[in-house]
């Protein structure tokens, strides 16, 4: 079994949808939680950043960790073709900036 | 102005050669890592430099030889490759002790055995 769980997906929504990632883990030591967002044929780019348990916002994006039940979210609002991409997430340990523990990531595509 | 860049970008070869991918960064960052991604899009740590120390080794197979000249370089040496070898090899860097350090990732290097 995998440390972190994602469906990888395919998700088709047509635009202006609210779009709902998720990530289940199995290590109750994480505590930073992150979304990566990769365009293809790219690098995985940061797109939001939480730490421990809580909900933050960006603009349409809204994070949620919550880790009594060891799961994640990514919360897309008003989703737009732009936004078609693979959305993985990952996490680590305190202390441990660079080992990224990442999902399998979720291939969204987002249709005008 | 690019912040992690690699090089080179597609890299086709045949097995049991022996290839180099380069990496470098300009954000100023003291860490360093080679990250593997799969076939289905699984992206898997290799190892860690810290100011030219490796620091995280992940069970990678001895053919594979991280190296760093120094804290804004970090290059991946592969021997006598194998079809398994096909992937997309990501550098990034990061500033160790920051709790709130962000990975930047380069662009890949999709490397292709045949």
């Amino acid at each position: 079994q995998k440390e972190v769980e994602q469906d990888p997906g395919p998700l088709s929504v047509p635009e202006g949808a609210i779009v709902s990632l998720n990530c289940t883990y199995s290590n109750s030591a994480f505590q930073y939680f992150m979304w990566y967002r990769q365009y293809s044929r790219k690098g995985p780019e940061l797109l939001m950043y939480t730490y421990s348990s809580g909900n933050k916002e960006d603009g349409r994006f809204t994070a949620q960790v919550d880790k009594s039940s060891k799961y994640i979210s990514l919360f897309i609002r008003d989703s737009q073709p732009s936004d078609s991409a693979t959305y993985l997430c990952a996490m680590r340990l305190s202390g441990n900036t660079g080992k990224l523990i990442f999902g399998q990531g979720t291939t969204l595509q987002v249709k005008p | 102005d690019t912040a992690v860049s690699q090089t080179p970008k597609y890299l086709v070869t045949q097995m049991g050669n022996d290839k180099s991918i380069k990496c470098e960064q300009n954000l100023g960052h003291d860490t360093m890592y080679w990250y593997k991604q799969d076939s289905k899009k699984f992206l898997k740590i290799m190892f860690s430099y810290n100011n030219k120390e490796l620091i995280i080794n992940e069970t990678v197979p001895n053919r594979f030889s991280p190296k760093s000249p120094d804290k804004a370089h970090l290059n991946l040496h592969i021997n006598s490759l194998e079809l398994g070898d096909s992937a997309v090899y990501f550098c990034a860097s990061s500033q160790e002790g920051r709790a709130d350090s962000e990975a930047f990732f380069g662009q890949g290097t999709r490397l292709t055995v045949v």
